[in-house]
């Protein structure tokens, strides 16, 4: 199976700063890596899908890059909507993992 | 409107079975994978499991297979999770979820969830 970790597994930050979650496979899963915000008690929305591709309705601020088993989240200018827990899933292959969260707070 | 809704969770008994529903509407229900991803109390998503469009591909986390069934009804739009001898590990939040195309894991579309609690 492959694993999934996330780093840092919290942060605070500023309205305006910058934030950049890591996220690491166990091994490579090509680009078939998503993006998940959550809010609390909220179900979690998609951010991005395939390492890079926003998905429609998300704001340009959130970015995501990488490949094989190295990625990024990154948001350019952190907003108060912004603070949540987010989420990488690899879905290369069965079984179909979740990071363990970075959660984002002031 | 594109939507899911859970129904038929509840408080169970350990040992115990319940199922798990999923109503889509606003979209071609066949034409898409769907996926159950849950949330223990105060701990991080878990993927448990998903289905094909065609339900031709249906796959397991190791912590329910054996035990949980999945299956689906195109005619009604409808997901089902069977869930047979519960233990106290599976009280969560249970998500719906529809995938990208009908053998794309990735999700794109939520549910609100449904609360399972397993407990004497």
């Amino acid at each position: 199976d492959i694993q999934m970790t996330q780093s840092p597994s919290s942060l605070s930050a500023s309205v305006g700063d910058r934030v950049t979650i890591t996220c690491r496979a166990s091994q490579g899963v090509n680009i078939w890596l998503a993006w998940y915000q959550q809010k609390p008690e909220k179900a979690p929305k998609s951010l991005i899908y395939a390492a890079s591709t926003l998905e429609s309705g998300v704001p340009s601020r959130f970015s995501g890059s990488g490949s094989g088993t190295d990625f990024t989240l990154t948001i350019s200018s952190l907003q108060p909507e912004d603070f949540a827990t987010y989420y990488c899933q690899q879905y290369d292959s069965y079984p179909f993992t979740f990071g363990p969260g970075t959660r984002v707070d002031i | 409107e594109v939507r899911l809704v859970e129904s038929g969770g509840g408080l169970v008994t350990p040992g115990g079975s319940l199922r798990l529903s999923c109503a889509a509407s606003g979209f071609t229900f066949s034409s898409y994978s769907m996926t159950w991803v849950r949330q223990a109390p105060g701990k991080g998503l878990e993927w448990i499991s998903s289905i094909s469009g065609d339900s031709g591909s249906v796959y397991y986390a190791d912590s329910v297979k054996g035990r949980f069934t999945l299956s689906r009804d195109n005619a009604k739009s409808s997901l089902f999770l069977q869930m047979n001898s519960l233990r106290a590990e599976d009280t969560a939040v249970y998500y719906c979820a529809r995938g990208w195309a009908s053998s794309s894991w990735y999700i794109v579309l939520w549910g609100q969830g449904a609360l399972l609690t397993v407990s004497s």
